[in-house]
Parts: C-alpha cells; structure tokens; sequence
C-alpha cells in the first residue's frame, strides 16, 4: 500500500524559512517522480515543484522558484522541501503527491499534507 | 503559468449528465494530451479521476470520462450520483515542463 506522510508545517513568520518533509513508502521511490502541490485554506489547488526520480531534475511554479527547493533522499524514501524567503501567501496545506508516469504529472497518491502558516 | 479556466460552479440531479469545461491555451492545454481531472471531498486529499485527458485509472468509475478539443478539455460525469458532489480540479502539463490546475468547480447533485 502506497503511504506518503508529509511533516514540517507550522507557524513561521514572513522572511522565515522552513523544511518540509514526505516519507514514502509501499513503492519504488527511485523510480517514481515526486511533487509538491499546496492548497491555500478556502482556495485551489496550486502545484509548486516536480523532481525526478534520479533527482537530477527539479521544476518549479514561477511563484516559488528562487524561494524553495525541492530535493530527495533515495536512500531513505524520503522528499523535501526547503522554503526560505516566505510570505503571507506561502500559506497553504503542503501535499506531496506521487507522480504516475514517467512525467511531471499526473498524481495518483497523495499524502494528508501539512499547514504552513506564514504570519507575523 | 496563468491558471485553467473552468466555471466556478455547476449543478444537476440524480441520473443526469453534467460537462465540466477546462480551458487553457496552446501552451498547456492545446499543446500535449496531458490534461488530468481530480476529484475532491470537502477536507479531503484529492483523487485522480483521469489521467492523458481520457483515460480511467483502475478503481474509478466509468461514468466519468474526459476529453479534449484544441484548447478546451472537459470531464462529463453521466448518471449523476449523490456522492459525486465535490469541487473538481483540472490540469496540464505545459511547455515549459510545469503543471498548471484550473481554478476548481465545485458540483452540486
């Protein structure tokens, strides 16, 4: 069974930086790409960076690219995202979906997410 | 990386037939058959409904369906169920190798 289990949310104020985590498991993690999408409280949903499997590439949305980076431990089944330089508008659940494929989407598993709250 | 047009709400009962509209542009939507459709419960994850603009991952339901006509997608859901009601969200790869999602349309049954 495909489990994703996202953690690292919380309160932060703006300028802050923050560290998500996504621990898989229940799939070859190497294999798959993973991404992260946020969806702000009330509002859509929002895709924000895309990484291989290998690694080697990463993509971002134009809102977050120079803020976050996203990145992957194969060894441990885990994916990360480093946030720096938040704003109010960085507020949002935090979900780290497996991509089906062997593209940058579409998204078959999803985990529960995690609340990032940028605010003073 | 401007968001997919879709209407902010629709609407219909019980063993009717409702089309989701999904607009986009030569650069996302028109550009590659990647147009996928999620479905999402009020605090709940989302779920892929459909994936390559038409096709059913295994577990869902063959009353929904999708397709695409230049820069237009759409998602018809036939014989209208209660449980069908929830906000759905399309989306695209694009050109420049990001992903884009429509707006959300939330279905009232």
């Amino acid at each position: 069974e495909v489990q994703l289990l996202e953690s690292g949310g919380g309160l932060v104020q703006p300028g802050g930086s923050l560290r998500l985590s996504c621990a898989a498991s229940g799939f070859t993690f190497s294999s798959y790409a993973m991404s992260w999408v946020r969806q702000a409280p009330g509002k859509g949903l929002e895709w924000v960076s895309t990484i291989r499997g290998s690694g080697g590439s990463a993509y971002y949305a134009d809102s977050v690219k120079g803020r976050f980076t996203i990145s992957r431990d194969n060894s441990k089944n885990t994916l990360y995202l480093q946030m720096n330089s938040l704003r109010a508008e960085d507020t949002a659940v935090y979900y780290c979906p497996k991509v089906y494929g062997s593209g940058n989407d579409p998204f078959d598993y999803w985990g529960q997410g995690t609340l990032v709250t940028v605010s003073s | 990386q401007s968001a997919l047009t879709q209407p902010a709400s629709v609407s219909g009962s019980p063993g009717q037939s409702i089309t989701i509209s999904c607009t986009g542009t030569s650069s996302d939507v028109g550009a590659y058959n990647y147009v996928s459709w999620y479905q999402q419960h009020p605090g709940k994850v989302p779920k892929l409904m459909i994936s390559d603009v038409s096709n059913q991952p295994s577990g869902v339901s063959n009353r929904f369906s999708g397709s695409k006509s230049g820069n237009t997608a759409s998602l018809t859901i036939s014989g209208l169920q209660a449980e069908d009601e929830a906000d759905y969200y399309c989306s695209s790869y694009t050109t420049s190798s990001t992903v884009v999602f429509g707006g959300g349309t939330k279905l009232t049954v």
